[in-house]
């Protein structure tokens, strides 16, 4: 069983819209929460990673959430543009440092 | 500063055929590992190599083996393919265990 839930699996948002992504863990016991971003026939690349205490961490205008009581993250997208267009990776570490991936949600934004 | 490199980028095997997917990275990071990424799943954890000599199982192991002879270089290897073995290959590198993981570009390979 995926330990890592990801909402919406796929959503469309006009440009210049704003948009959030979810992702719902049980993976126990939590070390960091990280969000990749991944381009069509790329590798993801990192946007944030968060800690236990830390419950919010931006990366321009990327903003990424943590409720490690509820064990749920956001991913907040203001302001989108094209090249936003790419499958968002939630993935959550143990303190063993076994990363759990989850299966991705594909944002299309369109002009 | 090419980050890190995979060859090939995609190839088309038989079933029972053998090759090996090569991994460069040039961040004289210590950690390197491989996934395979499938639809509708997240990635998966093959190997992993946390230095120069050493691998270790990952989630997935089963039909794949690896080397790592040099720290730059992360070998995986399919003995003999079977078409479940269809995927996109990603490998990655971190300094450490904590540290972010930077990707490669990924190798799609369909076995027939």
């Amino acid at each position: 069983k995926n330990q890592v839930e990801q909402s919406p699996q796929s959503l469309i948002i006009l440009e210049g819209k704003n948009c959030t992504l979810q992702c719902n863990y049980t993976v126990s016991p939590f070390s960091n929460l990280r969000w990749y971003k991944q381009d069509t026939g790329r590798g993801p690349v990192s946007l944030t990673i968060m800690t236990f205490s830390e419950n919010t961490k931006s990366n321009g205008r990327y903003t990424a959430t943590l409720d490690a009581d509820t064990k749920q993250s956001s991913l907040h997208i203001t302001a989108s543009q094209l090249s936003d267009s790419a499958s968002y990776i939630c993935v959550v570490s143990r303190n063993d440092y076994k990363l759990s991936f989850g299966a991705g949600t594909t944002v299309t934004v369109r002009a | 500063n090419a980050g890190v490199t995979q060859t090939p980028k995609f190839r088309v095997l038989k079933t029972g055929q053998s090759m090996t997917l090569l991994c460069a990275q040039d961040m004289n990071h210590e950690y390197m590992y491989w996934y395979r990424q499938d639809p509708g799943m997240g990635l998966r954890l093959i190997h992993y190599s946390v230095g120069e000599g050493t691998t270790a199982k990952g989630e997935v192991p089963d039909g794949y083996n690896v080397s790592r002879l040099k720290k730059q270089n992360f070998l995986l290897g399919l003995e003999s393919a079977a078409p479940s073995q269809t995927s996109v290959y990603f490998c990655a590198s971190s300094l450490d265990r904590l540290k972010t993981q930077y990707f490669g570009p990924g190798t799609r390979l369909l076995v027939l």
